[in-house]
């Protein structure tokens, strides 16, 4: 099993500009998540999922918008990025519960010059 | 909105001494969960102790839990400088996982 997995690892964007990363995890999860990670700060929750078809905002919702069309995937879109998103971007995945053991995704480092 | 929050930020020892972080957190948990992020990496989930449980081990890993004092501890046993990384808590209610800012532990060989 793969577990958890990102694309891309790397992107460089200028303001203004759109993209969509993408997170696919092959252990039958329910419950999907997308973290962004600061320095110096904890995770911080931006979107999650409880099943397919459903989407919900977390602590961070504002500049993101999320889809998860099917179950082993879960997509997070920056549709006009600003240099504030420049983050390293975690997807993370649970069995049935948000308080289950989450599995992490290697991470997308973000730049928006 | 963090609901754990570690001490210390940061802790530097040598190979074969003990390590201790600690958690406070702030609301009412169902469990408490330990993590694990090497530098440049994911992170890797270590434990999970339950609100009704006070002390749980794993290998070299020992975890407490004071719900009185919304407090937790993990105790790493015998450091190795494999262990170098950053530890991050995180409180489990009936929302969503909230993450501290992490201890960063670094063991020196």
């Amino acid at each position: 099993n793969a577990g958890v997995t990102q694309t891309p690892k790397f992107r460089v964007l200028k303001t203004g500009q759109s993209m969509t990363l993408l997170c696919a995890q092959d252990m039958n999860h329910e419950y999907m998540y997308w973290y962004r990670q600061d320095p110096g700060m904890g995770l911080r929750l931006i979107h999650y999922s409880v099943g397919e078809g459903t989407t919900a905002k977390g602590e961070v919702p504002d500049g993101y918008n999320v889809s998860r069309l099917k179950k082993q995937n879960f997509l997070l879109g920056l549709e006009s990025a600003a240099p504030s998103q420049t983050s390293v971007y975690f997807c993370a995945s649970s069995l049935a519960r948000s308080t289950d053991t989450q599995y992490f995704g290697p991470g997308t480092r973000l730049t928006v010059l | 909105s963090q609901q754990g929050e570690e001490d210390p930020q940061a802790l530097s020892i040598q190979e074969g001494e003990n390590a201790t972080m600690n958690c406070s957190y702030k609301t009412s948990i169902n469990n408490l969960q330990w993590y694990r992020q090497n530098s440049g990496r994911g992170l890797v989930h270590l434990i999970l102790i339950r609100s009704n449980e006070r002390e749980k081990h794993s290998g070299r890993l020992r975890v407490t839990l004071d719900t009185s004092k919304k407090s937790s501890s993990l105790l790493i046993t015998a450091s190795r400088a494999a262990d170098t990384a950053s530890y991050f808590c995180a409180g489990g209610s009936q929302g969503n996982l909230i993450f501290g800012k992490g201890t960063k532990l670094s063991v020196k060989p």
